[in-house]
Protein backbone atom coordinates (compact mmCIF):
# COMPACT_ATOMS: atom_id res chain seq x y z
CA UNK A 1 0.00 0.00 0.00
CA UNK A 2 1.57 3.27 -1.06
CA UNK A 3 -1.20 5.38 0.16
CA UNK A 4 -1.08 8.00 2.82
CA UNK A 5 -0.76 5.81 6.40
CA UNK A 6 -1.75 7.43 10.00
CA UNK A 7 -1.33 5.56 13.21
CA UNK A 8 -2.61 4.66 15.53
CA UNK A 9 -6.66 4.63 13.83
CA UNK A 10 -8.04 5.47 17.12
CA UNK A 11 -6.43 6.78 20.66
CA UNK A 12 -8.60 7.07 24.49
CA UNK A 13 -6.73 8.82 26.77
CA UNK A 14 -7.23 11.09 30.13
CA UNK A 15 -7.77 14.35 30.00
CA UNK A 16 -4.02 15.77 30.69
CA UNK A 17 -1.88 13.12 29.36
CA UNK A 18 0.20 13.67 26.34
CA UNK A 19 -0.75 11.58 23.18
CA UNK A 20 1.39 11.40 19.86
CA UNK A 21 0.49 10.25 16.13
CA UNK A 22 2.41 9.68 13.44
CA UNK A 23 2.24 10.20 9.22
CA UNK A 24 3.99 8.66 6.37
CA UNK A 25 3.36 10.41 4.07
CA UNK A 26 3.52 9.07 0.00
CA UNK A 27 6.93 8.77 -0.29
CA UNK A 28 7.78 11.75 -3.21
CA UNK A 29 5.20 13.54 -1.60
CA UNK A 30 7.27 16.95 -0.81
CA UNK A 31 4.21 18.78 1.04
CA UNK A 32 2.43 17.15 4.19
CA UNK A 33 -0.73 18.80 6.14
CA UNK A 34 -2.41 18.17 9.32
CA UNK A 35 -6.30 18.76 9.77
CA UNK A 36 -8.35 18.54 12.38
CA UNK A 37 -12.03 17.44 11.75
CA UNK A 38 -14.91 17.44 14.41
CA UNK A 39 -18.27 15.46 13.68
CA UNK A 40 -20.33 17.10 10.83
CA UNK A 41 -17.64 19.93 10.03
CA UNK A 42 -14.79 19.98 7.39
CA UNK A 43 -11.00 19.38 7.94
CA UNK A 44 -9.48 22.41 9.66
CA UNK A 45 -6.41 23.39 8.99
CA UNK A 46 -3.42 23.01 11.61
CA UNK A 47 0.22 23.01 10.06
CA UNK A 48 1.71 22.40 7.11
CA UNK A 49 5.39 21.38 6.04
CA UNK A 50 7.06 21.62 2.88
CA UNK A 51 9.43 18.70 3.46
CA UNK A 52 11.21 19.25 6.56
CA UNK A 53 10.71 22.89 6.97
CA UNK A 54 7.17 23.64 8.59
CA UNK A 55 5.64 27.10 6.97
CA UNK A 56 2.36 27.09 8.30
CA UNK A 57 0.99 26.92 11.66
CA UNK A 58 -3.00 27.70 12.33
CA UNK A 59 -4.02 30.07 15.20
CA UNK A 60 -5.55 26.60 16.30
CA UNK A 61 -2.02 24.83 16.67
CA UNK A 62 -2.36 26.00 20.55
CA UNK A 63 0.98 25.66 22.50
CA UNK A 64 -0.05 22.25 23.66
CA UNK A 65 0.46 21.07 20.15
CA UNK A 66 3.06 20.50 18.77
CA UNK A 67 4.41 19.26 14.60
CA UNK A 68 7.72 17.49 12.95
CA UNK A 69 8.45 16.17 9.89
CA UNK A 70 12.43 15.17 10.57
CA UNK A 71 14.47 14.68 7.65
CA UNK A 72 11.44 15.64 5.93
CA UNK A 73 9.71 12.37 5.47
CA UNK A 74 7.18 10.96 8.19
CA UNK A 75 5.22 13.75 10.55
CA UNK A 76 4.27 13.28 14.18
CA UNK A 77 1.73 15.47 16.04
CA UNK A 78 2.21 15.81 19.63
CA UNK A 79 -0.81 16.91 21.73
CA UNK A 80 0.45 18.11 25.49
CA UNK A 81 -1.72 18.17 28.39
CA UNK A 82 -4.96 16.67 26.43
CA UNK A 83 -8.87 18.60 27.04
CA UNK A 84 -12.21 16.97 26.20
CA UNK A 85 -12.38 19.76 23.76
CA UNK A 86 -9.16 17.92 21.48
CA UNK A 87 -11.39 15.08 20.97
CA UNK A 88 -11.66 14.74 17.10
CA UNK A 89 -10.51 13.17 14.08
CA UNK A 90 -7.05 13.69 13.08
CA UNK A 91 -6.40 13.88 9.79
CA UNK A 92 -2.96 13.75 7.68
CA UNK A 93 -2.50 14.86 3.86
CA UNK A 94 0.56 15.12 1.32
CA UNK A 95 0.75 16.67 -1.92
CA UNK A 96 3.59 17.07 -4.26
CA UNK A 97 4.67 20.61 -5.23
CA UNK A 98 2.80 20.85 -7.98
CA UNK A 99 0.02 23.15 -7.51
CA UNK A 100 -2.90 22.00 -9.63
CA UNK A 101 -2.74 18.45 -7.74
CA UNK A 102 -4.88 16.83 -5.17
CA UNK A 103 -3.55 16.22 -1.57
CA UNK A 104 -4.00 12.51 -0.59
CA UNK A 105 -5.35 11.65 2.49
CA UNK A 106 -4.60 8.97 5.05
CA UNK A 107 -7.47 7.16 7.01
CA UNK A 108 -7.18 9.72 9.90
CA UNK A 109 -6.58 9.25 14.00
CA UNK A 110 -9.66 9.44 15.95
CA UNK A 111 -8.41 10.61 19.12
CA UNK A 112 -11.46 10.15 22.02
CA UNK A 113 -9.81 12.18 25.37
CA UNK A 114 -12.31 11.24 28.43
CA UNK B 1 -15.58 36.28 5.76
CA UNK B 2 -15.64 32.35 5.48
CA UNK B 3 -13.34 31.40 2.03
CA UNK B 4 -15.71 28.26 1.00
CA UNK B 5 -19.41 28.27 1.40
CA UNK B 6 -21.48 25.22 1.50
CA UNK B 7 -24.84 26.36 1.47
CA UNK B 8 -26.47 22.81 1.73
CA UNK B 9 -26.01 21.17 4.52
CA UNK B 10 -28.49 18.03 2.93
CA UNK B 11 -29.61 16.94 0.04
CA UNK B 12 -31.63 14.21 -0.91
CA UNK B 13 -31.63 12.91 -4.51
CA UNK B 14 -33.63 9.90 -6.54
CA UNK B 15 -31.33 7.25 -7.56
CA UNK B 16 -30.38 7.51 -11.33
CA UNK B 17 -31.01 11.40 -10.96
CA UNK B 18 -28.37 14.09 -11.58
CA UNK B 19 -27.60 16.37 -8.66
CA UNK B 20 -26.28 19.76 -7.96
CA UNK B 21 -23.69 20.66 -4.88
CA UNK B 22 -23.01 24.18 -4.08
CA UNK B 23 -20.14 25.68 -3.35
CA UNK B 24 -18.63 29.78 -3.16
CA UNK B 25 -15.38 30.80 -2.16
CA UNK B 26 -13.97 34.10 -1.61
CA UNK B 27 -10.38 35.06 -2.61
CA UNK B 28 -8.11 38.03 -3.77
CA UNK B 29 -5.57 35.42 -5.03
CA UNK B 30 -4.91 35.06 -8.90
CA UNK B 31 -3.62 31.90 -8.98
CA UNK B 32 -6.29 29.20 -7.21
CA UNK B 33 -7.14 25.53 -7.17
CA UNK B 34 -10.71 24.44 -6.35
CA UNK B 35 -11.26 20.42 -5.08
CA UNK B 36 -14.27 18.21 -4.13
CA UNK B 37 -13.73 15.66 -1.78
CA UNK B 38 -15.96 12.79 -0.80
CA UNK B 39 -16.04 11.48 2.43
CA UNK B 40 -18.23 7.97 3.25
CA UNK B 41 -19.32 7.09 6.62
CA UNK B 42 -16.11 5.20 6.94
CA UNK B 43 -13.65 8.78 6.96
CA UNK B 44 -11.90 8.39 4.07
CA UNK B 45 -11.81 11.34 1.80
CA UNK B 46 -11.46 10.54 -1.49
CA UNK B 47 -10.62 12.96 -4.37
CA UNK B 48 -13.40 13.60 -6.56
CA UNK B 49 -12.09 16.73 -9.67
CA UNK B 50 -10.10 19.41 -9.67
CA UNK B 51 -10.30 23.10 -11.25
CA UNK B 52 -7.33 25.45 -11.80
CA UNK B 53 -8.45 28.98 -11.71
CA UNK B 54 -6.87 29.91 -15.11
CA UNK B 55 -8.88 26.64 -16.51
CA UNK B 56 -11.07 27.58 -19.60
CA UNK B 57 -12.92 24.48 -19.72
CA UNK B 58 -15.72 22.95 -16.90
CA UNK B 59 -13.58 19.94 -15.23
CA UNK B 60 -15.21 16.59 -15.63
CA UNK B 61 -13.72 12.96 -14.53
CA UNK B 62 -16.95 10.00 -14.96
CA UNK B 63 -20.22 11.22 -13.55
CA UNK B 64 -18.21 14.05 -11.95
CA UNK B 65 -18.51 17.50 -13.13
CA UNK B 66 -18.01 20.95 -12.01
CA UNK B 67 -19.46 24.07 -13.10
CA UNK B 68 -17.18 26.94 -12.52
CA UNK B 69 -18.42 30.00 -13.01
CA UNK B 70 -15.05 32.38 -12.14
CA UNK B 71 -16.79 36.05 -11.94
CA UNK B 72 -19.63 34.81 -9.85
CA UNK B 73 -17.01 32.62 -7.61
CA UNK B 74 -18.51 29.32 -7.47
CA UNK B 75 -17.55 25.96 -8.29
CA UNK B 76 -20.39 23.53 -8.05
CA UNK B 77 -20.07 19.64 -8.22
CA UNK B 78 -22.84 18.03 -10.68
CA UNK B 79 -22.79 14.05 -10.29
CA UNK B 80 -24.82 12.93 -12.98
CA UNK B 81 -27.03 9.22 -12.92
CA UNK B 82 -26.41 9.58 -8.67
CA UNK B 83 -25.83 5.91 -7.53
CA UNK B 84 -26.41 3.98 -3.63
CA UNK B 85 -22.64 4.26 -3.03
CA UNK B 86 -22.73 8.20 -3.72
CA UNK B 87 -24.24 8.55 -0.15
CA UNK B 88 -21.82 10.45 1.62
CA UNK B 89 -20.30 13.91 3.00
CA UNK B 90 -19.16 16.00 0.05
CA UNK B 91 -16.69 19.15 0.69
CA UNK B 92 -15.67 21.32 -1.20
CA UNK B 93 -11.58 22.57 -0.85
CA UNK B 94 -9.93 25.94 -2.08
CA UNK B 95 -6.04 26.15 -2.31
CA UNK B 96 -4.62 29.77 -3.38
CA UNK B 97 -1.15 30.25 -4.08
CA UNK B 98 -0.30 33.16 -1.90
CA UNK B 99 -2.04 31.58 1.05
CA UNK B 100 0.83 28.77 1.91
CA UNK B 101 -0.77 26.16 -0.62
CA UNK B 102 -2.83 24.70 2.08
CA UNK B 103 -6.51 23.96 1.68
CA UNK B 104 -9.09 25.21 3.14
CA UNK B 105 -12.19 23.72 3.26
CA UNK B 106 -15.94 24.08 3.52
CA UNK B 107 -18.66 22.40 6.16
CA UNK B 108 -19.40 20.40 3.64
CA UNK B 109 -23.04 18.65 2.11
CA UNK B 110 -24.48 15.54 3.35
CA UNK B 111 -25.86 13.66 0.15
CA UNK B 112 -28.51 10.93 0.80
CA UNK B 113 -29.53 8.91 -2.67
CA UNK B 114 -32.76 7.52 -1.99
CA UNK B 115 -33.73 3.80 -3.95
Amino acid sequence: DTGVSQNPRHKITKRGQNVTFRCDPISEHNRLYWYRQTLGQGPEFLTYFQNEAQLEKSRLLSDRFSAERPKGSFSTLEIQRTEQGDSAMYLCASSPLRMNTEAFFGQGTRLTVV
Amino acid sequence: AQKITQTQPGMFVQEKEAVTLDCTYDTSDQSYGLFWYKQPSSGEMIFLIYQGSYDEQNATEGRYSLNFQKARKSANLVISASQLGDSAMYFCAMRERNAGNMLTFGGGTRLMVKP
